[in-house]
C-alpha cells in the first residue's frame, strides 16, 4: 500500500516561513491535499490539488508537489498557525485507498 | 450551511458491535462521495472507508475489511458505519467527511463521535 512520510515536528519563529514535507513514491503524479487540525477540532482543508487554496484560507498557505516530495509552505507564520498538519492522497491502485501522512506538529516558538 | 453530524458512538466491549450514523444537511447529499475517517487518542488521521454517490463502489482500509460496512441512504441524507467484532485498536474519534469524487479533498467534516472499545 502507498505510504506518505511526514516529519513529526517542525518549529519556526513568528514571522518566519514554515515548510512541511510529505514524501511518497512518485507523489508528483498524484494530487496532494493538506489539512490543519487544532486540538479538539475537526481537520480543516488548507490546500488542495497540490497548490490551490479553499476560500477563506489565507494566501500565506501554499503548496507544491514534484518528484517524491510535496511541500506545504506557510509564510509569515503566526501563533494561530500552531497545529497538526496532514497530507493526503488518493491511491488509485488495484485496491483503491485514501492515504494520510502521519502528521506534522507545527510549533510556533 | 453544510452540516455533518455524527452520532452512535459510545463504550462497547471487545467483540461487540456499534452502528455510527452521519446526518447531512445543507447540500445535495446524493452528489457526493462520503467517507469515514478516524483518529485514535493522541494519534494521526486514518481513513476507514468511503462510498460512491449511489453506493455502487465501497472501499475500506485493510484493518477493517470484513468487520466494518459502510452504507448510505440518500433519501434520508444519511451515512452509516456498521462496526462488528470491535477491537481495542478501533478506539477513536470517528469523523464523516464529504468529497466530490474519490480523489477529491475532504472539504467538509463533522465534529466526530467517540468510540471506546474496552472491557
Amino acid at each position: 500500500s502507498y505510504v506518505l512520510t511526514q516529519p513529526p515536528s517542525v518549529s519556526v519563529a513568528p514571522g518566519q516561513t514554515a515548510r512541511i514535507t510529505c514524501g511518497g513514491n512518485n507523489i508528483g503524479s498524484k494530487s496532494v491535499h493538506w489539512y490543519q487540525q487544532k486540538p479538539g477540532q475537526a481537520p480543516v482543508l488548507v490546500v488542495y490539488d497540490d497548490s490551490d487554496r479553499p476560500s477563506g484560507i489565507p494566501e500565506r498557505f501554499s503548496g507544491s508537489n514534484s518528484g517524491n516530495t510535496a511541500t506545504l509552505t506557510i509564510s509569515r507564520v503566526e501563533a494561530g498557525d500552531e497545529a497538526d498538519y496532514y497530507c493526503q492522497v488518493w491511491d488509485s491502485s488495484s485496491d483503491p485507498q485514501v492515504v494520510f501522512g502521519g502528521g506534522t506538529k507545527l510549533t510556533v516558538l | 450551511e453544510v452540516q455533518l453530524v455524527e452520532s452512535g458512538g459510545g463504550l462497547v466491549q471487545p467483540g461487540g458491535s456499534l452502528r455510527l450514523s452521519c446526518a447531512a444537511s445543507g447540500f445535495t447529499f446524493s452528489s457526493y462521495w462520503m467517507s469515514w475517517v478516524r483518529q485514535a487518542p493522541g494519534k494521526g488521521l486514518e481513513w476507514v472507508a468511503n462510498i460512491k454517490q449511489d453506493g455502487s463502489e465501497k472501499y475500506y482500509v485493510d484493518s477493517v475489511k470484513g468487520r466494518f460496512t459502510i452504507s448510505r441512504d440518500n433519501a434520508k441524507n444519511s451515512l452509516y458505519l456498521q462496526m462488528n467484532s470491535l477491537r481495542a485498536e478501533d478506539t477513536a474519534v470517528y469523523y464523516c467527511a464529504r468529497s466530490s469524487i474519490a480523489a477529491a479533498p475532504f472539504d467538509y467534516w463533522g465534529q466526530g463521535t467517540l468510540v471506546t472499545v474496552s472491557s
